[in-house]
């Protein structure tokens, strides 16, 4: 089993749609939890990290179930430029990304 | 602010050869580094990291080899590729040991072994 499970999708949503994307890791000594984005060919560059309490960035709100070791990702109002892939990712030590395999998301006009 | 850079963008690479790519950061001292390879298709893996000059931690036993020669340079290197070693390769830095710190990645080389 992975430590991070991403579904590869990809989700398919027509602008201005509302898409959510989920994530489990396995371990419970996981220490902090971000969102990234890859496009094509592109590096990872981060969306935003993932606090207990919940947090929104604009369009976007992410979500930390400790106790379920979920984590969530919604966009509201798609865009076509939301268009690509979100990574989850947990870090487990001080140095340790653990890296899902990505959710790919396609924005359709 | 920081930047980092990394070269060259692409490489192709018979079997057998060396390999050299290089990482610099900008605008910080003493980061903390890492270099990744992403394999087609799949998710980032952590090859090594750095916490200080000729400090290297190995994550995964490999053909590959880390070098921190300068504080804000780090190099990955192979004496004899390997057609498993193709991947995209992403060098990236954070400011510290904090869990919450997080981690900014370079534009990647993409290398590919024929």
């Amino acid at each position: 089993r992975k430590e991070v499970e991403q579904d590869p999708g990809p989700f398919n949503v027509p602008e201005g749609a509302t898409v959510a994307f989920n994530c489990t890791y396995s371990n419970s000594a996981s220490q902090s939890f971000f969102w990234y984005r890859q496009d094509c060919r592109k590096e990872p560059k981060l969306l935003m990290s993932v606090y207990s309490s919940g947090n929104e960035d604009g369009r976007f709100t992410a979500q930390l179930n400790r106790a379920s070791q979920y984590i969530s990702l919604l966009i509201r109002d798609s865009k076509l430029s939301d268009s690509a892939t979100y990574l989850c990712v947990v870090k487990r030590s001080s140095y340790k990304l653990i890296f899902g395999s990505g959710t790919r998301l396609l924005v359709r006009p | 602010s920081q930047t980092i850079h990394q070269w060259p963008a692409t490489l192709v690479q018979p079997v057998g050869s060396p390999l050299s790519l290089e990482c610099t950061v900008e605008g910080t001292s003493n980061p903390n580094l890492y270099w990744y390879r992403q394999a087609a298709g799949r998710g980032l893996q952590l090859l090594f990291y750095s916490v200080g000059i000729g400090q290297i931690s190995s994550e995964v036993p490999q053909n590959l080899s880390a070098s921190r020669p300068q504080d804000r340079q780090f190099i990955l290197s192979s004496k004899k590729l390997l057609l498993s070693d193709s991947g995209f390769y992403l060098c990236a830095w954070s400011a510290g040991a904090d869990p919450a710190d997080t981690q900014y990645f370079g534009p990647g080389t993409r290398l590919t072994v024929l």
